[in-house]
């Protein structure tokens, strides 16, 4: 079973184009964090969201916390080819779990 | 600064072998976690440590499957005996975790590439 559900699953575009992924569960965790993963590589931070509704931004991506701190989505304006990647959201309840990622490729 | 030291980077052995997999954490990080990336299951987490002592095995798939953290700055992960479905890729992190439900940032290792056949 599957704590964290993450969609969509594949997504290709083309450079310039806008993109949202969801990260839905129907537990309630502490604190979401969203990882990127680059081929032959570990995930690496980019994110921790705390407060349910809580906002925040990087550069041209925008991560929001649910209000019920049950899901988070991932918006990325404007993609660029250097945003391909592995997205990963990760719920912490103690420990840390993983959605199954989005797997994100931006063609130039 | 270092980061997460994992060894060896790619293994291939034969059905039956033991498999030791070895991680050095940061310096300084109290908790360290054992995860497991596959294309179907994803990122699956085994066990993890806080302050050396195991926490939390469930995800830990079946005997096979054993870790140790005898210090701070070293932890394992045996397979004994091996199965081709033990291939995959296995991450060790680690982290500060500063109290509750918080985990900290994980700062993974770049992973051991395990083929079993």
């Amino acid at each position: 079973t599957q704590l964290l559900e993450q969609s969509p699953q594949f997504l290709s575009i083309q450079e310039g184009e806008n993109l949202t992924v969801y990260c839905n569960s129907s537990s309630v965790f502490s604190s979401l964090q969203w990882y990127r993963q680059e081929p032959g590589e570990g995930p690496v931070l980019l994110v921790t969201v705390v407060t349910g509704g809580e906002v925040k931004k990087l550069k041209r991506l925008t991560f929001q916390f649910g209000d019920a701190r049950k899901d988070s989505s991932l918006h990325i304006t404007a993609a660029q080819p250097g945003d391909t990647g592995l997205y990963l959201c990760a719920g912490s309840r103690g420990k840390l779990i993983f959605g199954q990622g989005t797997e994100l490729s931006v063609k130039p | 600064d270092a980061g997460v030291i994992q060894s060896p980077r790619h293994e291939v052995t034969e059905m039956g072998q033991e498999v030791t997999l070895r991680c050095k954490p940061i310096s300084g990080h109290n908790s360290l976690f054992w995860y497991r990336q596959t294309m179907m299951r994803g990122l699956e987490l085994l066990i993890y440590f806080n302050n050396n002592v195991p926490i939390d095995d469930s995800g830990m798939p079946e005997d096979r499957f054993s870790a140790k953290m005898p210090n701070a700055s070293f932890s394992t992960l045996k397979i004994q005996p091996s199965e081709p479905r033990d291939s995959a890729v296995y991450f060790c992190a680690s982290s500060l975790k500063t109290g509750g439900m918080y985990t900290g940032e994980l700062f993974f290792g770049e992973g051991s590439r395990l083929t079993v056949l």
